[in-house]
């Protein structure tokens, strides 16, 4: 069964570091998620894809977030530099983008977590 | 904005009972909902996905119904095991990017 994958698993980094987190989707899926997940919360969007484009990014800090999905493929979130607070976890979705919304289901990587010291 | 509410946020039980984990939702123009569970550290996996214009869906001892006229929706788990201990979360789909919003989840513990 196809699955979205996710690198590194885990990652441990010094404040004002950079880092960056890799995304490869389901082979076929047009629509691309990154997600910041807190203990105890559930993930927050914090930007979407449709194909090679950004659809979403409206809770994405760019001051010190950038994302790119420049083949409309596999993606990266980059972050610099890291701070304190950004430690949680960076999940991964795609899903197939399809005409009818209400039948289109997000499946998830195994996800990121970051550790800012 | 759209507001996922799960309760209760934590539920403890014993082997084999019946239980129900509810998500409610302020804004009943969605186009799907969908419930997921959540293993410690680790990613989502879907469980069911229910239409807007369907009320129920059902996939094993799971069964998930939707009420968007009262924003509701409920997941059953049928005769629970040791292996249901999880987070179990809800998210709704809408709005002109046609995002998801998540509820904080629900921590099942199934005691043996």
């Amino acid at each position: 069964e196809a699955e979205v994958a996710q690198s590194p698993r885990y990652k441990i980094t010094e404040k004002s570091q950079a880092v960056a987190f890799w995304c490869d989707p389901i082979s076929g899926h047009a629509t691309l998620y990154w997600y910041r997940q807190i203990l105890g919360q559930g993930p927050e969007l914090l930007v979407q894809f449709q194909d090679e484009s950004v659809v979403d990014d409206s809770q994405l800090p760019k001051d010190r977030f950038s994302a790119e999905r420049l083949k409309g493929v596999d993606s990266t979130l980059k972050i610099q530099p890291a701070e304190l607070g950004d430690s949680a976890m960076y999940l991964c979705a795609s899903s197939r983008g399809v005409a009818q919304l209400g039948t289109d289901t997000q499946y998830f990587g195994p996800g990121t977590r970051l550790t800012v010291l | 904005k759209q507001e996922v509410t799960q309760i209760p946020a934590a539920l403890s039980v014993p082997e084999g009972e019946n239980l129900v984990l509810n998500c409610s939702f302020t804004d009943s123009a969605i186009y799907n909902l969908q419930w997921f569970r959540q293993d410690p550290g680790k990613g989502l996996t879907s469980l069911l996905l229910i239409q807007s214009s369907q009320r129920e869906q059902t996939s094993g001892r799971l069964n998930a119904s939707l009420d968007k006229s009262s924003g509701r929706s409920t997941l059953y788990i049928a005769a629970s095991q040791p292996g249901d201990s999880a987070t179990y979360l809800c998210a709704v789909r809408k709005g002109n990017f046609n995002k998801f919003y998540f509820g904080s989840g629900t921590k099942l513990n199934v005691k043996p």
